[in-house]
């Protein structure tokens, strides 16, 4: 079992430009989850899916930020017009389900990504 | 609210001693606790959690209590070593009629020294 994979694991970007990351649940898993970290925020909660399906992106900043989930395979989340302060580690977890027994989600390495 | 708070930030212990982290949360139908250890570049993982049917964990050396009537959570790390250095974040989720999303604890750097 791999885990959860993310690409790329750096990601620098100029100030304006658009970022995408990839994340690649464990197989088997039906809950998709999106983190930011920074020192100054910590762990904030973006959005999540299950089966594919959006449930909850009470996270997400409304401008800029969108995620999708095309397939189980994997999950995309889009940063337009990057900016200095989108700057942190985004950090993708998946878990079996998001309910009882199921809900221990598992953490990818992450993505640093820096706005120039 | 939905706020998790996380004490103390910075906690250092001398080894073989024992550590302790406190978290509290608003959300009264949070039911379900973890705690992740973070080391310098890696990601969070999982250590132990507990569900709200629970008062009390043990997995090994690390012992999880959880006061549903205060909202608070606790790790107890016994016996300490030097690898259990590393950041400790509590988090909690109200899965059940609710979100999944685990809402963090702001970290506690746990420095054990020999």
């Amino acid at each position: 079992n791999a885990g959860v994979i993310q690409t790329p694991r750096h990601k620098v970007t100029g100030k304006g430009q658009e970022a995408t990351l990839w994340c690649e649940p464990i197989s088997g898993h039906s809950a998709v989850f999106w983190y930011r970290q920074t020192i100054v925020q910590g762990l904030e909660f973006l959005t999540y899916f299950r089966n594919q399906a959006p449930i909850d992106d009470s996270g997400m900043p409304k401008e800029r930020f969108s995620a999708q989930m095309p397939n189980q395979s994997h999950s995309t989340l889009k940063i337009q017009s990057t900016q200095p302060q989108d700057s942190a580690v985004y950090l993708c977890a998946s878990s079996l389900g998001d309910w009882g027994y199921y809900a221990e989600q598992f953490f990818g390495p992450g993505t640093r990504l820096t706005v120039l | 609210g939905e706020q998790v708070e996380q004490l103390p930030s910075i906690l250092r212990v001398q080894e073989r001693s024992s550590a302790s982290i406190n978290c509290t949360y608003e959300n009264s139908a949070s039911n379900y606790f973890p705690w992740y250890k973070q080391e310098p570049g890696e990601n969070p993982k999982l250590i132990i959690d507990i569900r709200s049917n629970m008062e009390r964990k043990q997995i090994q050396g690390l012992i999880v209590l959880l006061d549903k009537k205060a909202k608070r959570f606790s790790l107890h790390i016994t016996d300490t070593q030097p690898a259990d250095s590393a950041m400790y974040f509590c988090a909690a989720s109200a899965y059940q009629g609710g979100s999944a999303k685990l809402i963090f604890g702001e970290g506690t750097k746990l420095t054990v020294s020999s």
